[in-house]
């Protein structure tokens, strides 16, 4: 099956950029998605990227997919306290649109 | 007026119980699923259902039974609770299943004493 690992936790300052990387491991992944979690709420959809993409971009949103390396990366540009929040990774093995999830990546804004 | 909303947000309860997590949505979504997350943060499908019908069913103890009255709703629930059932437990809904846009409740906390 699909496993989906990205980085605990991320540090950065309020104003800079930041990157979360993930890595999955099924290469017939058809759709990769980036999932945001605020404290006390839901997972909520951020953005997603189709497999014959490399790069997608959404406002402050960046997502590069590297196929190849099956690795993906989400940047935010001028990050804000706002942003603070767990970011999960997931993909949805070929066949299938179900995500399967990383653990998350806690991204901690400092003012 | 959430979306996805589930029942009870937290349950502690003793090993052998039988309890019961509720989960409604009002999107109009005609599947749900229902997702563990482990202590370790993995985030792992347990059960999908489209139009009340069972269309996922992970590697589960069979003490998990989820129940679909209808597709606004699916329930989960649990027979003689083990410690290591402890988890939050996410219900989500999309529009169909050739959607990864799915629509997570809150979550809702077990402990297992």
């Amino acid at each position: 099956g699909e496993d989906v690992e990205q980085s605990l936790f991320l540090s950065v300052r309020e104003g800079d950029s930041s990157v979360i990387n993930c890595t999955y491991t099924d290469s017939s992944s058809t759709y990769l998605y980036w999932y945001k979690q605020e404290p006390g709420a839901g997972l909520q959809l951020l953005t997603y990227i189709f497999s014959n993409m490399d790069m997608k971009q959404d406002q402050r949103l960046t997502v590069l997919l590297n196929k190849k390396d099956k690795h993906l990366s989400l940047r935010i540009a001028d990050t804000q306290t706002g942003d603070s929040a767990i970011y999960f990774c997931a993909a949805a093995p070929g066949g299938s649109y179900i995500p399967t999830f990383g653990r998350g990546t806690s991204l901690i804004v400092h003012p | 007026d959430t979306a996805v909303s589930q029942t009870p947000k937290y349950l502690v309860t003793q090993m052998g119980n039988d309890k019961s997590i509720k989960c409604e949505q009002n999107l109009g979504h005609d599947t749900m699923y229902w997702y563990k997350q482990d202590s370790k943060k993995f985030l792992k499908i347990m059960f999908s259902y489209n139009n009340k019908e069972l269309i996922i069913n992970e590697t589960v103890p069979n003490r998990f039974s989820p129940k679909s009255p209808d597709k606004a709703h699916l329930n989960l629930h649990i027979n003689s609770l083990e410690l290591g059932d402890s988890a939050v437990y996410f219900c989500a809904s999309s529009q169909g299943t050739s959607t990864g846009e799915l629509f997570f409740g809150e979550g809702s906390r077990l402990t297992v004493l």
